[in-house]
Formats: structure tokens, sequence, C-alpha cells
């Protein structure tokens, strides 16, 4: 079956910091990578996504690429703020395979200090 | 709307009772996920719809649990003599029919059964 393991959280980070937050997966076929985040008393929002190999997917300064040998698809920002404080999911969609489940991680509750 | 509304936002109960769970998705988008967050299981997937047909209602956790679409648009999500194990956020999302990979999620409905 398909899984998703990301970091334990919670992550506290002072503003400016720089961050990762690991995603590793496993899944039978060839899945699509995401990550969504959820700011406090928010519902799920998309982040960013990657549908094949070597894909960087960005948006606000994240980055995450697939990588296919090593399975994982971890998170960065250079440069984090405040307003990032946030719980962060990693997920998988093996759509090729005629998923349309998303198998989420547990999530990664990041905090931002000033 | 803009977006994927849910309705009840919060919806407290007492265990035996019957609730039911609205989701109104994207205009257009003809397919339709329900998921649940909790603190002990994350994020699980319940069930899909593409259009009014369920194929897959794997993801519902026991025979309490069912939901109904109608029309292409509205679901219902409704669980039968509560138990407190099913306090929970229920999230819906909505896509259009063949981007499984681009689900929006609503802000969620959160049930605490006492």
């Amino acid at each position: 079956g398909n899984s998703v393991t990301q970091m334990e959280g919670p992550v506290t980070l002072s503003e400016e910091a720089f961050l990762t937050i690991n995603c590793t997966y496993t899944a039978t076929g060839y899945p699509s990578l995401f990550w969504y985040v959820q700011y406090p008393g928010e519902g799920l929002q998309l982040l960013l996504k990657a549908t094949k190999a070597d894909d960087k997917g960005s948006n606000k300064g994240f980055e995450a690429t697939y990588r296919k040998e090593t399975t994982s698809f971890h998170l960065e920002k250079g440069s984090v703020q405040v307003s990032d404080s946030a719980v962060y999911f990693c997920a998988l969609i093996d759509s090729g395979a005629g998923s349309y489940q998303l198998t989420f991680g547990k999530g990664t509750k990041l905090s931002v200090i000033p | 709307g803009a977006g994927v509304s849910q309705s009840p936002s919060n919806k407290v109960t007492e265990k035996g009772k019957d609730v039911e769970l609205r989701c109104d998705p994207i205009s257009g988008h003809t397919a339709l996920y329900w998921y649940r967050q909790s603190l002990g299981q994350g994020l699980e997937f319940l069930i899909y719809f593409q259009g009014n047909s369920a194929p897959d209602k794997s993801g519902l956790p026991s025979d309490r649990f069912s939901a109904e679409r109608t029309g292409g648009s509205v679901s219902t999500l409704t669980i039968q003599r509560t138990q407190q194990e099913d306090s929970a956020v229920y999230l819906c999302a909505s896509s259009l029919g063949g981007r499984v990979d681009e689900q929006f999620f609503g802000p969620g409905t959160r049930l605490t059964v006492l």
C-alpha cells in the first residue's frame, strides 16, 4: 500500500531561519506528491506539488523536489516568517494506478517566533 | 460560491445521536471527497463521489457511516448512533472530474461527541 512518513514536530524556528521538513513515501505506482498547509483555524490549502521525478514544486518561497531515487519530497524555505506558522502535511496520490485518494503524512507543526 | 463550503462549522452531539454534515463543492466540480482528521489517526480518506455515484466506500470506518450526493452537487455525510471515537474534523474536497491531483478543501466540520 501507499504511505507517507514525515518528520515529527513540533518545529520551532526563529524568523529568517532555514526550514527543512523531511518527507519520504512508499507507493506501489508512480505517485504525484504534494505539500498541503493548514493555518490556524483554516482548512487545508495546497502549497505545492510535483508530478514526476526531478520536478520541483515551488510557491510562496517554499520548494520541494521529487526525488525518485530516495523516495523523498522534502520541503524547504530559505527564510521563514512568523506568518508561516502552520501545520504542514506531505501527501501523495497514485493517480497513475487509478487512485483518487490522497494519502497524508501525520503533519508537522511549525512555529516561527519573532 | 468561490470555494468549498461545509456546514455546520462545529457540531456537538451526545453519544448515540445521529448527525448530518453537509458539503457544497465548487461549482462545476464533478468529483467530491470526504476525509476525516483526528488526533489519533491523522488524515484519512473516507469516500469519493464521481457525479452522484460512489465507486469506493471502503474508507468508511463502519456501517454507521453513510454518504450521498444529489444532483451532482451537495453531499451529506451521515453518522448514525455516534460514538466518542467519531469526534474529529470532517473535511470535504472537490475537483474537476479528471483532476484528482487538484483537490480543493473546505474548512471542515468539527464534530464533538460527548
